[in-house]
């Protein structure tokens, strides 16, 4: 049972490129995310999906597009890329009939923008 | 936006001892509540939640919630170096449907 897996694990990009974090989930859940995480500043949501078919912003959405693909998928594309969005990116899933719940985290995107 | 604060340490305790983590937000209306751990360079995974006021155990753990005074607090017993850690509180955000994270308190246990 994979959990929630995110691809790729490492990236670099040049200013001004784009690029999609692509996560998939075979837990069946309802609810999916994007965080970010920068030192001394915790997580910080981007996106959420609550349900297929809906998507939301978060705290932090600018720079970024999301696509609920399908229940499994939820994808998160940097259309033009910024130093700025250099970050440990970690998509998570949850039940989300009554709230959140418990969040299951993928390992995680390490993204460089030079 | 909900805050949720914590010192970010490190706090430093020996084997064995009681490692005290401590957590206040703002929302008074806030109902669910819960602890992540994160070792470095790893994914956070949830250690508890809790919704009620009083203390929750599991394990050599304990989560303690106080609404009137508005925190949150995580007592890990007999703390051994494999508690070493970034430990991050969390609340239910504003949408209802996602969490809003502290920017977590580091643990060092020393041998």
């Amino acid at each position: 049972n994979a959990g929630v897996t995110q691809t790729p694990k490492f990236q670099v990009l040049k200013t001004g490129q784009s690029m999609t974090l692509q996560c998939a989930q075979d837990m069946n859940h309802n609810s999916m995310y994007w965080y970010r995480q920068d030192p001394g500043m915790g997580l910080r949501l981007i996106y959420y999906s609550a349900s297929e078919g809906t998507t939301d912003k978060g705290e932090v959405p600018n720079g970024y597009n999301v696509s609920r693909l399908n229940k499994r998928e939820f994808s998160l594309r940097l259309e033009s890329a910024a130093p700025s969005q250099t970050s440990v990116y970690f998509c998570a899933s949850s039940h989300g009939l009554v709230g959140p719940g418990e969040l299951f985290f993928g390992e995680g995107s390490r993204l460089t923008v030079l | 936006q909900k805050e949720v604060e914590q010192n970010s340490g490190p706090l430093s305790v020996p084997e064995g001892a009681i490692a005290s983590l401590n957590c206040t937000y703002s929302d008074r209306g806030s109902q669910s509540f819960f602890w992540y751990r994160q070792y470095s360079g790893k994914s956070p995974e949830l250690i508890m939640s809790i919704y009620s006021n009083g203390d929750k155990e599991d394990g050599r753990f304990t989560a303690q919630l106080n609404k009137a005074s508005q925190y949150v607090s995580l007592l890990i017993r007999d703390s051994q170096p494999s508690d070493s850690a970034t430990y991050l509180c969390a609340l239910v955000d504003n949408s209802g449907y996602a969490l809003n994270f502290g920017k977590g308190t580091s643990l060092l246990v020393t041998p």
